[in-house]
């Protein structure tokens, strides 16, 4: 099983700050990785596919990059929505999901 | 738009069975992958189980396999989840997801959910 590790489980900023999310795959993921954002009480939503591809209606400031092990979601310019927990996803091998990162207002 | 609207969520308590039904609207569903992810209470997410388009492939994930069983009627469609010999360790929201058009691929649409409980 493919092991996706998210850094940091939490990351504290400010609304108009940059933030970087980081995922770690225990073995390569080519380019086959996803990020879902997850808003409390509400299912995920798919955000950047194939490590940097932005989804249907997903707005400029998330961006994807990345390729093997190591993979970064990138929000240019923090807004008050986008403060909610991200996860990673591989469809290398199967899929798995990583542990989620928890962005909050600092 | 794009719609699945999960049903047949509940209480069960250890040993039983329950089914999950997944209606889906809005895009053509015979054409898609379609998969069963679920997350328990304050947890990530896991995925369970993909049917391919004709129903004829069916992977599991090992947590589920054996227990869990995955189909579709693309006359109606609908997908389902039969899950038998639940446990604790079972009980979390249920999440149907379209999962690729024609080969699997990612989840691009998530229906609501349908928390599912195992207790006595």
């Amino acid at each position: 099983e493919i092991v996706l590790t998210q850094s940091p489980a939490t990351l504290s900023l400010s609304p108009g700050e940059r933030a970087t999310l980081s995922c770690r795959a225990s073995q390569s993921v080519s380019s086959y990785l996803a990020w879902y954002q997850q808003k409390p009480g509400q299912a995920p939503r798919l955000l950047i596919y194939d490590a940097s591809n932005r989804a249907t209606g997903i707005p400029a400031r998330f961006s994807g990059s990345g390729s093997g092990t190591d993979f970064t979601l990138t929000i240019s310019s923090l807004e008050p929505e986008d403060f909610t927990v991200y996860y990673c996803q591989q469809r290398s091998n199967w899929y798995t999901f990583g542990q989620g990162t928890k962005l909050e207002i600092k | 738009q794009v719609q699945l609207v999960e049903s047949g969520g509940g209480l069960v308590k250890p040993g039983g069975s329950l089914r999950l039904s997944c209606a889906a609207s809005g895009f053509s569903f015979s054409d898609y992958y379609m998969s069963w992810i679920r997350q328990a209470p304050g947890k990530g997410l896991e995925w369970l189980s993909y049917i391919s388009t004709s129903g004829s492939t069916t992977y599991y994930t090992d947590s589920v396999k054996g227990r869990f069983t995955i189909s579709r009627d693309n006359a109606k469609n609908s997908l389902s989840l039969q899950m038998n010999s639940l446990r604790g360790d079972d009980t979390a929201v249920y999440y149907c997801a379209r999962t690729g058009r024609y080969t699997p691929d990612y989840f691009d649409y998530w229906g609501q959910g349908a928390l599912v409980t195992v207790s006595s």
